[in-house]
């Protein structure tokens, strides 16, 4: 089945302790990218990646590392996590811009 | 600044009641217009593009067409299972992966 995978769906974690949330996705798309979706804000983009090797920051990136080693893989990387990165987080790729397949989501508390 | 408003934030209809969300964009240059449904703890999922004024696209009970300030997503004769929060986006000449989504219309349908 095609479809874009994230892992962990939700996490529960305290102030600067380091996290990782995985994506992946099977449908050999070009480009990925992660999305985070709060209350009264809407969708914004955190980063972007049109191909491997290849990121660029979207409108939201202080605080999130990310990077495009394979094809199929995005993480998403919080160095150092703060209450105000609380939120829904979202994964997706694309075979062609604006045409995203989102993942199921990663509910993330900072404490 | 380029901006993508969704009008009405909430609505409300009774099942077979037909109507129409409404999305208005200001943007330098429109690469194409995406429509989502947002089902609640779930990723959006796409539902349409359009490229150029005057196109109109249909899938089952939904048509979204397009002109060159806005794009209409109509519903006719819903079913409570329409029910989600619809979502659009725009890609923008500027920038080759920079979209641009609206904070969403909430579509009730009342059995």
């Amino acid at each position: 089945e095609a479809q874009v995978t994230q892992n962990p769906r939700y996490l529960i974690t305290v102030t600067g302790k380091k996290l990782t949330v995985t994506c992946s996705q099977n449908m050999n798309h070009e480009y990925m990218s992660w999305y985070r979706q709060d209350p009264g804000l809407g969708l914004r983009q955190i980063y972007y990646s049109m191909n491997v090797e290849v990121t660029d920051k979207g409108d939201v990136p202080e605080g999130y590392k990310v990077s495009r080693k394979e094809k199929r893989n995005f993480p998403l990387i919080l160095e150092s996590p703060s209450p105000n990165q609380t939120s829904l987080y979202f994964c997706a790729s694309s075979p062609i811009a604006g045409l995203w397949f989102f993942g199921p989501g990663t509910r993330l508390t900072v404490l | 600044e380029d901006q993508v408003t969704q009008s009405p934030e909430a609505l409300r209809l009774q099942e077979g009641e037909s109507s129409s969300l409404n999305c208005s964009y200001t943007v330098s240059g429109l690469r194409g217009l995406f429509w989502y449904r947002q089902d609640p703890g779930k990723g959006p999922e796409f539902l349409f593009t359009l490229y150029s004024a005057g196109e109109e696209k249909e899938k089952e009970r939904l048509k979204a067409t397009l002109t060159k300030k806005e794009s209409f997503l109509h519903i006719t004769a819903p079913k409570p299972e329409d029910s989600a929060t619809y979502l659009c986006a725009v890609h923008i000449y500027s920038s080759a992966s920079k979209i641009i989504f609206g904070s969403g219309t909430r579509l009730s349908i009342r059995p």
